[in-house]
């Protein structure tokens, strides 16, 4: 199975300034069609987790473009330009290259 | 409007069994491949099982932890998933989601969740 390393655990960010997740994964994520299958989702306190960016640097319909996503090799980093408060929350990278699909362990956004 | 609704949770005793739906709404249910995630109190998320559509022969996919005793499929004339689980252990406790996987295409890539349920809460405990 691919492991999914993240870091940090818990991010305190104060609104207005950057943040940035990262996310390792045990094996390549890149898939013969040329694209990392790697995904980032947010869950907000007592909400279903949602999607933010697929294929590693995509984002999805109607996320901000204040959410980047980065990739070197199998070291995955989702950026944040400029925290704001709704963006608290739990953060989770998955890879779906292939099953079993694997989350990495989430970091906890938390605003100062 | 993307809908997807889960229902069938509850308390169940170890070794004993349940079954949850999902029910799909505001798209083409039979297009697209569909997931059960859940996530344990207080924990991560954990990827479930997978059944894919009819163009793939609704093959199906299950993690390690609960391949034998669960069993996914779906009813796309009906616009529903269902998990059928059986010999439930108090490590399955757990909310279950729904998730509906992007539609898969070789023109536009990538199989993230796209949409998600709420979620039902399956408690195994004696």
């Amino acid at each position: 199975d691919i492991v999914m390393t993240q870091s940090p655990l818990s991010l305190p960010v104060t609104p207005g300034e950057p943040a940035s997740i990262s996310c390792r994964s045990s094996q390549s994520l890149l898939d013969s069609d040329g694209y990392h299958y790697l995904d980032w989702y947010l869950q907000k306190p007592g909400q279903s987790p949602q999607l933010l960016i697929y294929l590693a640097s995509n984002r999805a319909s109607g996320v901000p473009d204040r959410f980047r996503g980065t990739v070197s090799g199998t070291d995955f980093t989702l950026k944040i330009s400029r925290v704001e408060a709704d963006d608290l929350g739990v953060y989770y990278c998955m890879q779906a290259r292939q099953t079993p699909l694997t989350f990495g362990g989430g970091t906890k956004l938390e605003i100062k | 409007e993307v809908q997807l609704v889960e229902s069938g949770g509850g308390l169940v005793q170890p070794g004993g069994s349940l079954r949850l739906s999902c029910a799909a709404s505001g798209f083409r249910f039979s297009d697209h491949y569909m997931d059960w995630v859940r996530q344990a109190p207080g924990k991560g998320l954990e990827w479930v099982a997978r059944v894919k559509n009819k163009a793939n022969f609704y093959s199906t996919q299950y993690a390690a932890s609960v391949k034998d005793r669960f069993t996914i499929s779906r009813d796309d004339s009906k616009n529903s998933l269902y998990l059928e689980m059986n010999r439930l252990k108090t490590e399955d406790t757990a909310v279950y989601y729904c998730a509906r996987v992007k539609l898969v295409s070789a023109v536009s890539p990538g199989r993230p969740f796209d949409n998600w349920g709420q979620g039902t809460m399956v408690t195994v405990s004696s």
